[in-house]
Formats: structure tokens, C-alpha cells, sequence
């Protein structure tokens, strides 16, 4: 069972456009962290945020925690075929066990 | 090496067989965890170590699955008389710290097929 769910589930544009993904769930996470992954390999972090509000940039890539620590989102800006993966939200729910719950993931591909 | 590894990177079994999947995480790291990750699905957490410890187990699926971490490094993800809805990718991460919001380090996954 997995408690966040991702949308959209897969994502096709066109290179330059900007996009959104949203993680949403019911219960509150202590953080929540955003991977991506290419095929045959493992998630790779892109960032992780704490408090509820809190705004990361990463180059084009920007990640949102909602105040009530439930919801998340990425928003990339001019995406690139480099950009072409599986994004992955994870949420920690109790501080102090480190287990992830991940999301259903968005699958993205970016066309040249 | 620097990165966690795994192995085999792919296993084919027939339904029934036993299997062991390696983890080897980066050299030092406390926590170990296992997760499975379904086709077209994000991965669902199985099993935790920190050190030899197997702190959390509510994951695994069945009394089939069993993991084990003696010595605090190596880790071995047993699946006894595997099924076909066994079929996914084993996941092992590794991290460096005991509490905390610390960064998991994903290996690159054991593709187990059952037929």
C-alpha cells in the first residue's frame, strides 16, 4: 500500500516546455525527498525537504513542500531530453526510522 | 568500491526455487534497507538494518522473505519457495547515519523473474 500518489503518472512534451508533477497524501511526513531513476538503475537523490513551506531550486528544477507537510511538487522549468526518467516522491513519516514511502512515480519523457 | 552493489543482477527462478540476493553497501554505513519495486511502480519499503540490528521487518511480504545482516556490512535477502508475484526488482540502499533525515543510496537492483 503505498500512501502517495504521484500525477501524473506519465508525463510526454516537448523539449522547452515547463511542467508540474504533484505528490499528494493524507498522512504528514517529517520530510520528503524527490528521486529520479533510469532504467536499470537505482533512485538517485535530487533533494530533500523539512519543513512544511519550504522552496528548493535545483538549476531548472524547483520542489515545494506544502505547509501542512502532506503534499509536494516539482516544477521544471525548459525541460530537456536529458531530463527523460522516473521521478520518485519519498516521505519519511516518523523521524528517527529512516524507511521511505515512496509514491507511484511519474514517468517523463521529453521529446527533442 | 564507492557505490552500493548488488548481486546477482539478474535472477531467473522457477516457482518454488530458493534464492539469496546480495547487498554490499558503501563501506561504514549503518543502515541498510531493503525495498521491492514492481514494474511501473515505485518501490515499497521490505526490511531495515542498522548495524547487525534488523530494526524493522513490517515490510516483507510473507514468512517466505527473510533477511540477515550478521556482521553489520553484507546483507542477503532470502526468498524461499519463490512465487511468480515474487517477480520485481530488489532494491538495496545504504546510509551513513543512525537517525536522522540522511540520504539512501540506491544500488543498482537484482531483477528477480519467476516462471
Amino acid at each position: 500500500t503505498q500512501l502517495l500518489e504521484q500525477s501524473p503518472q506519465f508525463l510526454s512534451i516537448q523539449e522547452g516546455e515547463n511542467l508540474t508533477v504533484y505528490c499528494n497524501s493524507s498522512s504528514v511526513f517529517s520530510s520528503l525527498q524527490w528521486y529520479r531513476q533510469e532504467p536499470g538503475e537505482g533512485p538517485v537523490l535530487l533533494v530533500t525537504v523539512v519543513t512544511g513551506g519550504e522552496v528548493k531550486k535545483l538549476k531548472r528544477l524547483t520542489f515545494q513542500f506544502g505547509d501542512a507537510r502532506k503534499d509536494s511538487s516539482l516544477h521544471i522549468t525548459a525541460a530537456q531530453p536529458g531530463d527523460t526518467g522516473l521521478y520518485l516522491c519519498a516521505g519519511v513519516v516518523n523521524f528517527g526510522n529512516e524507511k521511505l514511502t515512496f509514491g507511484t512515480g511519474t514517468r517523463l519523457t521529453i521529446i527533442p | 568500491g564507492a557505490g552500493v552493489s548488488q548481486s546477482p543482477r539478474y535472477k531467473v527462478a522457477k516457482r518454488g526455487q530458493d534464492v539469496a540476493l546480495r547487498c554490499d553497501p558503501i563501506s561504514g554505513h549503518v543502515s541498510l534497507f531493503w525495498y521491492q519495486q514492481a514494474l511501473g511502480q515505485g518501490p515499497e519499503f521490505l526490511t531495515y538494518f542498522q548495524n547487525e540490528a534488523q530494526l524493522d521487518k513490517s515490510g516483507l511480504p510473507s514468512d517466505r522473505f527473510f533477511a540477515e545482516r550478521p556482521e553489520g556490512s553484507v546483507s542477503t535477502l532470502k526468498i524461499q519457495r519463490t512465487q511468480q508475484e515474487d517477480s520485481a526488482v530488489y532494491l538495496c540502499a545504504s546510509s551513513g547515519f543512525r537517525t536522522g533525515v540522511e540520504t539512501q543510496y540506491f544500488g543498482p537492483g537484482t531483477r528477480l523473474l519467476v516462471l
